[in-house]
């Protein structure tokens, strides 16, 4: 199936720890992107790569750190979570610009105790 | 910058019965817009879009979209609704000069029988 696939989909954890969310995408797609969803539902872009290349880094605190090994695949770190960081995250791709549309993963809900 | 807003945070509508969902967008130039269909625990999917050319667009399952310039507007509707069109809604917005993609709060669309 071509998608964007993301793992784990659920993530408990505790206060302090440090945690990865992987995405990959099979759609051939060049740009990639992290979204976090709060529990309003209100959808705020994090970051975006370009060809491995960062293009988008949004005021996200530098305990979150985004890897792009290859253009199919952006990672998100998080060191150090916090209770605050409980959301849904969205991984997305597109083929760069804004008039093409997004095409998101399922989500991973981070739940910090 | 561009902003979105819409107007309805839930729209309850029995089945079968029409639908408006409001979507009013804030940009000083031309823009692109999106209407992307969230069902629980997925991601988004795109339902439609305005790049250019004719103002109505429509998508595969019966929605339809106007984009109206003098009103900044880009309401989403539906002449009957299904059980299955229950979902949560976001409209979106970016500028054809490069900005990003924002999106709206969501209106959560809810069929009841």
């Amino acid at each position: 199936d071509t998608a964007v696939s993301q793992t784990p989909k659920y993530l408990v954890t505790q206060m302090g720890n440090d945690k990865s969310i992987k995405c990959e995408q099979n759609l051939g797609h060049d740009t990639m992107y992290w979204y976090k969803q709060d529990s309003k539902k209100f959808l705020k872009i994090m970051f975006s790569y370009n060809n491995k290349e960062l293009i988008i880094n949004e005021t996200v605190p530098n305990r979150f750190s985004p890897k792009s090994p290859d253009k199919a695949h952006l990672n998100l770190h998080i060191n150090s979570l916090e209770l605050g960081d409980s959301a849904v995250y969205f991984c997305a791709s597109n083929n760069g610009g804004w008039n093409s549309p997004l095409h998101f993963g399922n989500g991973t809900r981070l739940t910090v105790t | 910058a561009q902003s979105v807003t819409q107007l309805d945070s839930q729209v309850p509508v029995f089945e079968e019965a029409p639908v408006e969902l409001r979507c009013n967008y804030s940009s000083s130039v031309s823009v692109y817009l999106f209407w992307y269909v969230q069902y629980p625990n997925q991601g988004l999917q795109l339902l439609l879009k305005y790049l250019s050319g004719s103002t109505l667009v429509k998508s595969i399952n019966g929605f339809e979209a106007e984009f109206n310039k003098s009103q900044t507007s880009f309401h989403l509707r539906k002449p009957s609704v299904h059980i299955s069109d229950t979902a949560e809604y976001f409209c979106a917005v970016s500028e054809t000069s490069g900005s990003r993609l924002t999106f709206g709060e969501g209106t959560q669309l809810t069929v009841n029988p």
